[in-house]
Protein backbone atom coordinates (compact mmCIF):
# COMPACT_ATOMS: atom_id res chain seq x y z
CA UNK A 1 0.00 0.00 0.00
CA UNK A 2 1.24 3.52 -1.27
CA UNK A 3 1.45 6.07 1.38
CA UNK A 4 1.63 9.96 1.11
CA UNK A 5 3.01 12.00 4.08
CA UNK A 6 1.84 15.28 4.95
CA UNK A 7 3.70 17.77 7.59
CA UNK A 8 3.12 19.58 9.44
CA UNK A 9 -0.35 18.17 10.44
CA UNK A 10 -1.16 21.65 11.04
CA UNK A 11 -0.18 25.41 11.07
CA UNK A 12 -0.67 28.50 12.37
CA UNK A 13 1.15 31.97 11.19
CA UNK A 14 0.92 35.58 11.30
CA UNK A 15 -0.19 38.06 8.40
CA UNK A 16 2.76 38.36 6.46
CA UNK A 17 4.92 35.36 7.70
CA UNK A 18 6.33 32.83 4.78
CA UNK A 19 5.79 29.48 5.35
CA UNK A 20 6.62 26.01 3.64
CA UNK A 21 5.41 22.25 4.33
CA UNK A 22 6.01 19.20 2.97
CA UNK A 23 4.49 16.06 1.02
CA UNK A 24 6.78 12.78 0.95
CA UNK A 25 5.75 9.82 -1.46
CA UNK A 26 7.36 7.12 -2.36
CA UNK A 27 9.13 7.66 -5.10
CA UNK A 28 8.01 4.10 -7.11
CA UNK A 29 5.08 4.10 -8.68
CA UNK A 30 4.79 7.57 -9.78
CA UNK A 31 3.64 9.87 -12.49
CA UNK A 32 2.39 12.90 -10.91
CA UNK A 33 2.12 14.92 -8.12
CA UNK A 34 -1.01 17.50 -7.10
CA UNK A 35 -1.59 20.14 -4.82
CA UNK A 36 -5.02 21.10 -3.54
CA UNK A 37 -6.47 24.05 -1.23
CA UNK A 38 -9.37 23.46 0.37
CA UNK A 39 -10.98 25.80 2.24
CA UNK A 40 -13.75 25.24 4.83
CA UNK A 41 -17.56 24.27 3.50
CA UNK A 42 -15.81 24.89 -0.16
CA UNK A 43 -14.63 22.31 -2.97
CA UNK A 44 -10.67 21.44 -2.60
CA UNK A 45 -9.18 23.42 -5.46
CA UNK A 46 -6.52 22.20 -7.82
CA UNK A 47 -3.48 24.22 -7.48
CA UNK A 48 -0.37 22.21 -9.74
CA UNK A 49 -0.05 19.56 -10.88
CA UNK A 50 4.00 18.81 -11.01
CA UNK A 51 5.38 15.52 -13.22
CA UNK A 52 9.39 15.67 -13.87
CA UNK A 53 11.62 16.05 -11.34
CA UNK A 54 12.67 19.44 -10.22
CA UNK A 55 9.46 20.84 -11.49
CA UNK A 56 8.42 24.28 -9.88
CA UNK A 57 5.62 26.00 -10.90
CA UNK A 58 3.74 29.11 -9.40
CA UNK A 59 0.74 30.63 -8.97
CA UNK A 60 0.93 33.90 -7.41
CA UNK A 61 2.01 33.88 -3.94
CA UNK A 62 1.61 30.07 -3.73
CA UNK A 63 4.41 28.08 -5.46
CA UNK A 64 5.63 24.11 -4.86
CA UNK A 65 8.97 22.32 -6.01
CA UNK A 66 9.14 18.62 -6.92
CA UNK A 67 11.86 16.20 -6.24
CA UNK A 68 10.52 12.71 -7.59
CA UNK A 69 14.29 11.03 -7.01
CA UNK A 70 14.12 11.45 -3.16
CA UNK A 71 10.06 11.75 -3.09
CA UNK A 72 8.92 14.77 -1.38
CA UNK A 73 7.35 18.59 -2.69
CA UNK A 74 7.32 21.43 -0.57
CA UNK A 75 4.81 23.88 -1.02
CA UNK A 76 5.36 27.56 -0.04
CA UNK A 77 3.71 30.35 0.84
CA UNK A 78 5.00 34.31 0.76
CA UNK A 79 3.35 36.65 2.87
CA UNK A 80 0.86 34.67 3.94
CA UNK A 81 -2.64 36.74 4.26
CA UNK A 82 -6.12 35.46 5.86
CA UNK A 83 -7.57 33.99 3.18
CA UNK A 84 -4.83 31.43 2.67
CA UNK A 85 -6.71 29.72 5.59
CA UNK A 86 -7.25 26.47 4.65
CA UNK A 87 -6.34 22.80 4.24
CA UNK A 88 -3.23 22.11 2.05
CA UNK A 89 -3.53 18.34 0.67
CA UNK A 90 -1.05 16.82 -1.75
CA UNK A 91 -1.97 13.79 -4.12
CA UNK A 92 0.24 11.45 -5.57
CA UNK A 93 -0.48 10.52 -9.34
CA UNK A 94 -0.21 6.73 -9.78
CA UNK A 95 -1.56 4.28 -12.46
CA UNK A 96 -4.80 3.04 -11.42
CA UNK A 97 -5.23 0.40 -9.12
CA UNK A 98 -6.72 -0.69 -6.02
CA UNK A 99 -5.93 2.88 -4.26
CA UNK A 100 -7.41 4.13 -7.45
CA UNK A 101 -4.77 6.65 -9.28
CA UNK A 102 -4.80 9.56 -6.27
CA UNK A 103 -3.34 8.61 -3.50
CA UNK A 104 -3.82 11.50 -1.12
CA UNK A 105 -2.36 12.48 2.51
CA UNK A 106 -3.71 13.95 5.27
CA UNK A 107 -3.36 17.93 4.43
CA UNK A 108 -1.93 20.48 6.46
CA UNK A 109 -3.79 22.80 7.85
CA UNK A 110 -2.69 26.61 7.97
CA UNK A 111 -4.21 28.95 9.88
CA UNK A 112 -3.01 32.26 9.12
CA UNK A 113 -3.88 35.00 11.95
CA UNK A 114 -4.66 38.92 10.76
CA UNK B 1 -18.64 26.09 -17.89
CA UNK B 2 -20.33 24.50 -14.67
CA UNK B 3 -18.13 22.96 -11.97
CA UNK B 4 -18.87 19.74 -9.96
CA UNK B 5 -21.94 19.73 -8.09
CA UNK B 6 -23.29 17.10 -5.63
CA UNK B 7 -26.40 16.28 -3.42
CA UNK B 8 -27.39 16.52 -1.23
CA UNK B 9 -25.25 18.62 1.16
CA UNK B 10 -26.06 16.63 4.03
CA UNK B 11 -27.85 13.60 4.82
CA UNK B 12 -28.67 11.65 8.48
CA UNK B 13 -29.51 8.12 8.26
CA UNK B 14 -29.66 5.22 10.81
CA UNK B 15 -28.01 1.70 10.79
CA UNK B 16 -29.27 -0.47 8.19
CA UNK B 17 -30.89 1.70 5.65
CA UNK B 18 -29.54 2.30 2.09
CA UNK B 19 -28.27 5.93 0.67
CA UNK B 20 -27.58 7.43 -3.01
CA UNK B 21 -25.46 10.10 -3.36
CA UNK B 22 -25.65 12.45 -6.71
CA UNK B 23 -22.77 13.87 -8.71
CA UNK B 24 -22.73 15.97 -12.12
CA UNK B 25 -19.60 16.33 -13.33
CA UNK B 26 -17.68 19.05 -14.94
CA UNK B 27 -19.04 19.90 -18.99
CA UNK B 28 -16.57 18.22 -20.88
CA UNK B 29 -15.39 15.19 -18.42
CA UNK B 30 -16.26 11.60 -18.60
CA UNK B 31 -14.73 10.24 -15.84
CA UNK B 32 -15.86 10.18 -12.27
CA UNK B 33 -14.37 9.08 -8.93
CA UNK B 34 -15.64 8.53 -5.91
CA UNK B 35 -13.64 9.30 -2.53
CA UNK B 36 -14.41 9.03 1.08
CA UNK B 37 -13.09 11.23 3.90
CA UNK B 38 -13.53 10.21 7.47
CA UNK B 39 -12.56 12.17 10.17
CA UNK B 40 -8.96 13.18 10.48
CA UNK B 41 -7.94 11.35 7.26
CA UNK B 42 -7.21 12.04 3.33
CA UNK B 43 -10.23 11.10 0.92
CA UNK B 44 -9.92 7.56 0.45
CA UNK B 45 -10.74 6.10 -3.17
CA UNK B 46 -13.75 4.04 -3.36
CA UNK B 47 -13.93 3.59 -7.28
CA UNK B 48 -13.96 5.38 -10.57
CA UNK B 49 -16.09 5.51 -13.38
CA UNK B 50 -15.26 5.86 -17.39
CA UNK B 51 -17.90 6.04 -19.74
CA UNK B 52 -20.64 4.22 -17.82
CA UNK B 53 -18.02 1.75 -16.57
CA UNK B 54 -16.28 0.98 -13.62
CA UNK B 55 -12.80 1.50 -14.15
CA UNK B 56 -10.56 0.66 -10.58
CA UNK B 57 -12.19 -0.06 -7.19
CA UNK B 58 -10.73 0.78 -3.79
CA UNK B 59 -10.86 -1.14 -0.55
CA UNK B 60 -13.90 -0.71 -0.15
CA UNK B 61 -16.95 -3.61 0.07
CA UNK B 62 -19.29 -4.94 -2.24
CA UNK B 63 -22.53 -2.63 -0.24
CA UNK B 64 -20.28 0.49 -2.03
CA UNK B 65 -21.62 0.57 -5.30
CA UNK B 66 -22.06 3.12 -8.14
CA UNK B 67 -23.65 3.73 -11.69
CA UNK B 68 -22.61 6.26 -14.30
CA UNK B 69 -24.96 7.49 -16.99
CA UNK B 70 -24.79 8.38 -20.43
CA UNK B 71 -24.42 12.16 -19.72
CA UNK B 72 -21.64 11.20 -16.98
CA UNK B 73 -23.41 12.49 -13.97
CA UNK B 74 -22.82 9.37 -11.05
CA UNK B 75 -24.40 7.83 -7.98
CA UNK B 76 -22.84 6.52 -5.27
CA UNK B 77 -25.25 3.79 -3.26
CA UNK B 78 -24.49 2.25 0.09
CA UNK B 79 -26.57 -0.53 1.00
CA UNK B 80 -27.19 -1.72 4.82
CA UNK B 81 -25.53 1.55 6.86
CA UNK B 82 -22.64 1.21 9.48
CA UNK B 83 -22.18 4.06 11.94
CA UNK B 84 -18.31 3.83 10.67
CA UNK B 85 -19.93 4.95 7.04
CA UNK B 86 -20.58 8.75 8.88
CA UNK B 87 -17.96 10.72 6.16
CA UNK B 88 -17.92 13.07 3.69
CA UNK B 89 -18.30 12.06 0.39
CA UNK B 90 -16.55 13.39 -2.69
CA UNK B 91 -16.76 13.24 -5.74
CA UNK B 92 -14.73 14.68 -8.66
CA UNK B 93 -14.79 14.18 -12.07
CA UNK B 94 -11.67 14.65 -14.89
CA UNK B 95 -11.16 14.14 -18.48
CA UNK B 96 -10.41 10.25 -18.34
CA UNK B 97 -8.05 7.82 -19.93
CA UNK B 98 -5.44 9.34 -22.34
CA UNK B 99 -5.07 12.97 -20.43
CA UNK B 100 -2.12 12.47 -18.20
CA UNK B 101 -1.99 14.01 -15.75
CA UNK B 102 -5.42 13.65 -15.05
CA UNK B 103 -6.82 16.56 -12.70
CA UNK B 104 -9.40 15.66 -10.70
CA UNK B 105 -12.29 18.80 -9.91
CA UNK B 106 -13.73 17.96 -7.08
CA UNK B 107 -17.12 18.61 -6.33
CA UNK B 108 -18.16 20.19 -2.31
CA UNK B 109 -19.13 16.66 -1.25
CA UNK B 110 -21.91 15.26 0.98
CA UNK B 111 -21.63 15.23 4.65
CA UNK B 112 -23.13 11.57 5.72
CA UNK B 113 -24.11 10.55 9.59
CA UNK B 114 -25.38 7.67 10.18
CA UNK B 115 -27.00 6.99 13.76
Amino acid sequence: ILNVEQSPQSLHVQEGDSTNFTCSFPSSNFYALHWYRWETAKSPEALFVMTLNGDEKKKGRISATLNTKEGYSYLYIKGSQPEDSATYLCALGVYGGSQGNLIFGKGTKLSVKP
Amino acid sequence: ETGVTQSPTHLIKTRGQQVTLRCSSQSGHNTVSWYQQALGQGPQFIFQYYREEENGRGNFPPRFSGLQFPNYSSELNVNALEQDDSALYLCASSLGQGALPDTQYFGPGTRLTVL
